[in-house]
C-alpha cells in the first residue's frame, strides 16, 4: 500500500523565521510528488516535482525532491503570517488500476507576529 | 479562485438520510474527483470520473455512489447516512484522466454533518 509521511504534524513559528517541511514516502512507480497549502477551505497548488535535485521556487517558497532517498522537502522563508496553513504533501504512482494521488496527514503551521 | 464549484457549502442531516453534493470542474477540465477529508483521515481518493465515465475506485463505501453528466458536472450520493460520514467532502478537476502528471484543482468542499 503506498504511504506518504510528513512530518513534523505541527509547527509554531515567529514571523521572519524559516521553516523545513518534509515529506518522506514509499509508492510503488513513482510518477509525481505534489505539495498543497490548505488554508480554511480548498487545496491550493503549489508545486509538482518529477525530478531529483531540481528546486522548484516560487516567491520564499521552494521545494526538492530526493527520488533516492524518497523524500522531498518544502522550504518557506522570511515566514509571513498568511503563510499559516496545513501544507499537504502528495505522491502520484502508477501502480494498480487507481493511479491515483496519495496524500500525507499534513504540517500545520502557525505563523506568529 | 480555483474555477471548481460545490455545492452546497453547508449540510446538516440525521442518521439514515440521503444526500447529494454537487461539483461543476473548470472549464475544460474532463476529469472530476472526489475526495473526504476527516479530522483523523487526512485527504482519502473516494472516486474518479474521466469524460462520463467512472476512471478509477478508492475506500468508496457501497453506500456511495456518484456519477458524472454530459455537461462534465458531477454528483456525490450519500446514503444511509452515519455519524461517521460527517467530514469534508472535496470535489477536484483536471484536464486529463491521470491524476499524477497535472496538479489536482480543488473547490471549496462541502461540510457534511449528519446528527
Amino acid at each position: 500500500e503506498d504511504k506518504v509521511v510528513q512530518s513534523p504534524l505541527s509547527l509554531v513559528v515567529h514571523e521572519g523565521d524559516t521553516v523545513t517541511l518534509n515529506c518522506s514516502y514509499e509508492v510503488t512507480n513513482f510518477r509525481s510528488l505534489l505539495w498543497y497549502k490548505q488554508e480554511k477551505k480548498a487545496p491550493t497548488f503549489l508545486f509538482m516535482l518529477t525530478s531529483s535535485g531540481i528546486e522548484k521556487k516560487s516567491g520564499r517558497l521552494s521545494s526538492i525532491l530526493d527520488k533516492k532517498e524518497l523524500f522531498s522537502i518544502l522550504n518557506i522563508t522570511a515566514t509571513q503570517t498568511g503563510d499559516s496553513a496545513v501544507y499537504l504533501c502528495a505522491v502520484g504512482s502508477s501502480s494498480g488500476s487507481a493511479r491515483q494521488l496519495t496524500f500525507g496527514s499534513g504540517t500545520q503551521l502557525t505563523v506568529l507576529p | 479562485d480555483s474555477g471548481v464549484t460545490q455545492t452546497p457549502k453547508h449540510l446538516i442531516t440525521a442518521t439514515g438520510q440521503r444526500v447529494t453534493l454537487r461539483c461543476s470542474p473548470r472549464s475544460g477540465d474532463l476529469s472530476v474527483y472526489w475526495y473526504q477529508q476527516s479530522l483523523d483521515q487526512g485527504l482519502q481518493f473516494l472516486i474518479q470520473y474521466y469524460n462520463g465515465e467512472e476512471r478509477a475506485k478508492g475506500n468508496i463505501l457501497e453506500r456511495f455512489s456518484a456519477q458524472q453528466f454530459p455537461d462534465l458536472h458531477s454528483e456525490l450520493n450519500l446514503s444511509s447516512l452515519e455519524l461517521g460520514d460527517s467530514a469534508l467532502y472535496f470535489c477536484a478537476s483536471s484536464p486529463t484522466g491521470i491524476s499524477y502528471n497535472s496538479p489536482l484543482h480543488f473547490g471549496n468542499g462541502t461540510r457534511l454533518t449528519v446528527t
